[in-house]
């Protein structure tokens, strides 16, 4: 089992619609979650940072954390075809401060 | 402001060369991170600087791989004797506080690709 896991996918919605990401992670006491977005051929960029339960927003992003279930999640609102990419879930344990472990991204296609 | 640059975005190498993979982290970032990407998959984690300390390699998948950050800045990867499994994106990340954090900022990467 993988310390990071994702719906590999391909993940596709209509534009307009929300995106739905999920993560979840073996570590019990990682503290920091992280998602990137990833062009193809491009490096990962970073979209959203959570490090407590509930939710965060950005724009049409929030981020979901719930510690108790090992999990974060990724909305992505009125989803548009430029959000077209793979977006990866990243975690960082301070157990083995340093190291962020990655997901291996769920690649997500939005139709006009 | 000026983000991770990497040098070379492209190598080339014939399999039993070395090569050298440069990092520029951002300018007062302490943390520095080495990352392996293959195809398909999300960035392995090879090796950790805070300043000039390498403080975890745990990563890096044999002794060919050898990575410094001499002065706390500039970060070299290098690989000797280059086998074709070493074929890959090699991304480097930078970050501003240490233990991991804060959030990781990454260069465009060098892609290796060994023939």
């Amino acid at each position: 089992q993988k310390e990071v896991e994702q719906n590999s996918g391909p993940l596709s919605v209509p534009e307009g619609a929300i995106a739905s990401l999920n993560c979840t992670y073996s570590d019990r006491v990682s503290q920091s979650f992280f998602w990137y977005r990833q062009y193809s051929g491009k490096s990962p960029e970073l979209i959203m940072s959570i490090y407590s339960n509930g939710d965060k927003e950005d724009g049409r992003f929030t981020a979901q954390l719930n510690k108790a279930s090992q999990y974060v999640s990724l909305l992505i609102r009125d989803s548009q075809p430029s959000d077209s990419a793979t977006y990866l879930c990243a975690v960082t344990s301070p157990a083995i401060a340093g190291k962020s472990t990655f997901g291996d991204g769920t690649t997500l296609t939005v139709k006009p | 402001g000026a983000g991770v640059s990497q040098s070379p975005r492209y190598k080339v190498a014939k399999r039993g060369q070395d090569v050298a993979l440069r990092c520029d982290p951002i300018s007062g970032h302490v943390s520095l991170f080495w990352y392996q990407q293959a195809l398909g998959q999300g960035p392995e984690f090879l090796t950790y600087f805070q300043n000039e300390a390498q403080l975890d390699k745990s990563g890096l998948p044999s002794d060919r791989f050898f990575a410094e950050r001499p002065e706390g800045s500039v970060s070299t990867l290098k690989i000797q004797r280059t086998q074709q499994e070493d074929s890959a994106v090699y991304l480097c990340a930078s970050s501003l506080l240490g233990q991991g954090i804060s959030e990781q900022y990454f260069g465009p990467g060098t892609r290796l690709t060994v023939t």
